[in-house]
């Protein structure tokens, strides 16, 4: 079993739609979760990062943590094509020192269809 | 903010040679650069971390010898292919950590190797 699992899709939505991009762990001392997003032939962009539970708020994107189902969620709002994108998320326990490093998901294609 | 290049974005080399990749912070310092490499239609493969002034850690089955990576100050990493083969041929991408920071890594826009 993969440490973090993630729906490859495709996932196609029309314009204006909510969308909801999912990813499971399997490590309880994951801590720290982020969200990027990728463009085709670009390095990914941090859209979101929370630590522990919670949820957090910025524009459109919603990021949700929830620790004990061990699942974490980005919703988008009023998604636009702009938005079709590689959505990945990445996680990490609480490491001591400077080799800290993301275990990432496999990414969500999304196409936000006008 | 958290600005990260790399050059070139993308290079074409004969097999045989070697190709060095640069990644640089532009707007902050970076104790710690990642380097990835990507597949078409994959996730991101973490290759090695380097830290400024020392070697760098490499993920099991990624051969040293063959990627040389050299982290010489906090705003500059280099990854350097060497002895290139077609099989080496894919998306190179870096990030960075800022000093301040925790988890959250910084990336580059990538580079495009092709090994003909």
């Amino acid at each position: 079993q993969k440490e973090v699992e993630q729906d490859p899709g495709p996932l196609s939505v029309p314009e204006g739609a909510i969308v909801s991009l999912n990813c499971t762990y399997s490590n309880s001392a994951f801590q720290y979760f982020m969200w990027y997003r990728q463009y085709s032939r670009k390095g990914p962009e941090l859209l979101m990062y929370t630590y522990s539970s919670g949820n957090k708020e910025d524009g459109r994107f919603t990021a949700q943590v929830d620790k004990s189902s061990k699942y974490i969620s980005l919703f988008i709002r009023d998604s636009q094509p702009s938005d079709s994108a590689t959505y990945l998320c990445a996680m990490s326990p609480p490491v001591a020192g400077n080799n800290r490093k993301l275990i990432w998901g496999l990414g969500t294609s999304l196409a936000v269809n006008p | 903010g958290a600005v990260v290049s790399q050059h070139p974005s993308w290079v074409i080399c004969k097999s045989g040679t070697s190709v060095k990749i640069e990644c640089r912070s532009l707007d902050f310092q970076a104790t710690t650069m990642f380097w990835y490499r990507q597949f078409p239609k994959q996730s991101l493969m973490l290759m090695a971390t380097s830290n400024e002034g020392s070697k760098a850690t490499y993920e099991q089955g990624v051969e040293k010898d063959k990627f040389l990576i050299n982290h010489a100050s906090l705003t500059l990493s280099t990854l350097t292919v060497t002895s290139a083969h077609p099989e080496d041929s894919s998306f190179y991408i870096c990030s960075a950590r800022d000093l301040q920071g925790i988890y959250e890594q910084y990336f580059g826009p990538g580079t495009r190797l092709t090994v003909t």
